[in-house]
């Protein structure tokens, strides 16, 4: 199946930081990245969709300005969680598209103390 | 309202015998449904898709149903093993067009030995 690696797995950051975290699809062209997140024993909830090279689209009650994405190639996309705060504290997972399959990375830990 | 429902938070089932897991919507008309295995601290595992137009799909040790009319689709997973205990989550498209995807909370399946 297809490749997808997240960077970093784990993450502790103090409050009012910035976080970025890369998601790369390693061995296929990816044009539409979802990023999720997920609370304990919650579902995965839909953060924003980008494609590469244009804006993401934030779903309701995501702030863009909080949590920014950068499609910037077919095989890399970054969120970058600005001045994180104690609430942002979950688990982030990326997900490249390929046709109408989805491939999950395998997340990233994010504890804001 | 719009809501995925996975029949239990966690189901016990002795090594050897037939798990089922219940998915069940409202108020979407998915063109797919998809069911996807996570471990602790993992990202989700794509395992079966499910088109409106099948019944069923099978899949090594695995079956998918989708019912559209009852709006439910079941998982099975037949002669289970200790190693597929996992969390089993249901996902199916918003029916946008957009490839996004809804998923449920997910089922806690633990296989006794």
């Amino acid at each position: 199946g297809a490749v997808v690696s997240q960077h970093p797995s784990r993450v502790i950051c103090k409050s009012g930081t910035s976080v970025k975290i890369e998601c790369r699809s390693l061995d296929f062209q990816a044009t539409t990245m979802f990023w999720y997140r997920q609370f304990p024993k919650q579902s995965l909830m839909l953060m924003a969709t980008s494609n590469e090279g244009s804006k993401a689209t934030y779903e309701q009650g995501v702030e863009k300005d909080k949590f920014l994405i950068n499609h910037a190639s077919l095989t890399l996309s970054t969120l970058t969680v600005t001045s994180a705060h104690p609430e942002d504290s979950s688990f982030y997972i990326c997900s490249p598209s390929l046709t109408d399959t989805q491939y999950f990375g395998p997340g990233t830990r994010l504890t804001v103390l | 309202s719009q809501k995925i429902e996975q029949n239990s938070e966690a189901l016990n089932i002795q090594e050897g015998k037939t798990a089922t897991l219940t998915c069940n919507y409202t108020n979407y008309s998915p063109a797919y449904l998809q069911w996807y295995r996570q471990d602790p601290g993992r990202g989700p595992v794509f395992l079966l898709l499910i088109r409106e137009n099948e019944k069923e799909k099978r899949k090594e040790r695995l079956k998918v149903t989708f019912d559209t009319t009852l709006k439910q689709s079941l998982f099975h997973i037949t002669a289970s093993q200790p190693a597929d205990s996992a969390t089993y989550l249901c996902a199916l498209d918003d029916g946008t067009g957009d490839d996004k995807i809804i998923f449920g909370k997910g089922t806690r399946l633990h296989i006794l030995p």
